[in-house]
Formats: structure tokens, sequence, C-alpha cells
């Protein structure tokens, strides 16, 4: 089945204890992006990836890093998480990233519900 | 700066009656906007896209660039379309690729 995974979907943890939030596409796809989801707020896009090792900040990169060795795979990274990090974490992916061509409709993750104490 | 907005975070509707999600954009090139809805407990997911011109459960949207608005709309609102919905903005960046601006989102209810 053609989706987009995230793993964990939930997860506690304490301010400054690294962590990483995986994300997993089998579709190929070229575009990967990383939003999180607030209450009033909306989404916000994180940062986003065209292809393997290109990866560029969106709207609220501060405190979180990403990288992408890889076509599947598009990891967020928090070295040292903060309260103010606790959110809704989504991971998408889409066929292609490039400004000239179509859009392509951005597949989305289940989500991951972190909380930082 | 390029943004979009949506001005309604609630929007409550009876079963039947006509609706309509407000969508403003701000932006200097030829915008690409589109709609995506999350219902309860699933993935958020395209709905329309206005480059299409389709009408998808009952809903469209129509770009007007006068008005810089992409207003989502259907004639006889449905339960089952209540969800959270966004409207969204694809913008170019530098690196030749783009990103995708989302609104905060408007949640409909429709009640019976």
């Amino acid at each position: 089945e053609a989706q987009v995974t995230q793993n964990p979907r939930y997860l506690i943890t304490v301010t400054g204890k690294k962590l990483t939030v995986t994300c997993s596409q089998n579709m190929n796809h070229e575009y990967m992006s990383w939003y999180r989801q607030d209450p009033g707020l909306g989404l916000r896009q994180i940062y986003y990836s065209m292809n393997v090792e290109v990866t560029d900040k969106g709207d609220v990169p501060e405190g979180y890093k990403v990288s992408r060795k890889e076509k599947r795979n598009f990891p967020l990274i928090l070295e040292s998480p903060s309260p103010n990090q606790t959110s809704l974490y989504f991971c998408a992916s889409s066929l292609q990233g490039t400004r000239t061509k179509s859009y392509n409709e951005q597949f989305f993750g289940p989500g991951t519900r972190l909380t930082v104490l | 700066a390029q943004r979009v907005t949506q001005p309604e975070k609630l929007l409550s509707v009876f079963k039947g009656a006509p609706v309509e999600l407000k969508c403003n954009y701000s932006y200097s090139g030829s915008p690409e906007l589109f709609w995506y809805v999350q219902y309860s407990r699933q993935r958020l997911q395209l709905l329309l896209r206005h480059i299409s011109r389709e009408s998808i459960k009952g809903f469209t949207a129509d770009l007007n660039k006068g008005e810089t608005s992409f207003h989502l709309k259907k004639p006889f609102a449905q339960e089952e379309d209540s969800a959270m919905y966004y409207c969204a903005l694809k913008i170019p960046n530098s690196n030749s690729g783009y990103a995708l601006n989302f609104g905060k989102g408007t949640s409909l209810l429709v009640t019976p």
C-alpha cells in the first residue's frame, strides 16, 4: 500500500533530550516536507526537501534539523527539545518538488504527537 | 509577504444549507491554490486544486484574482462534510522548488 509512515506516533519526553521522528514513503516521491500543527495556528512548514541531499527551511525551522540521505526517508531531529515544541507533527511527500512543474498532491502521514515536559 | 488567510475558525451550518469557507491570499505572482481537508482521526488530504476546476464531493472553488480569494463552496452541506478545511498556496523558492503555505484552517460543523 502506497503511504507515508511516521514513527513514533506518540512521544513524551523531557527538555533537552535529543529525539528523532522518522518519516518514510514508499511512492518514490522526490519532495518531502515536515509540518507542525498547533491549535489556532494551523499547519506550519518546518523544513522541506526537493530531493536527496537538497533541503530548505520552511516557516518555522528554529530548533529542528532534517536530513535526506536517501529518497524514501526524511527524519526530523530535535537536538534539544523544549516545551514550545510540544505539537502534532506531520510528514508529507509528493511526486515532484520543482516550481516549474504542475503541483503534485502532497500525501500526509498519520501524525506524531510530541509532548516535551 | 505571501500568505493565506482563513478568517473563520469555526463555521456551523445546518444540513442542507449552503456553505462557503473563505480563503484570501496575498501573493505577487500567479497563484496556485488548493483546499485540503482533514476528517476526524484521518490524515490531511487534498480536496481541490484551482487549476483543475473540478468539483469534489459537491465542493467547488473559484479563483478570483481581483478579490484575491479562493472560497470553497457547496450548495447543500451534508453531515459527513464536518471536518477541518485548510486553504494552501504554493510558493516558489529560490532553489527552484516550492513551499506550501497553509492557512490556519476552518472547522466546519454540519448539524442535522
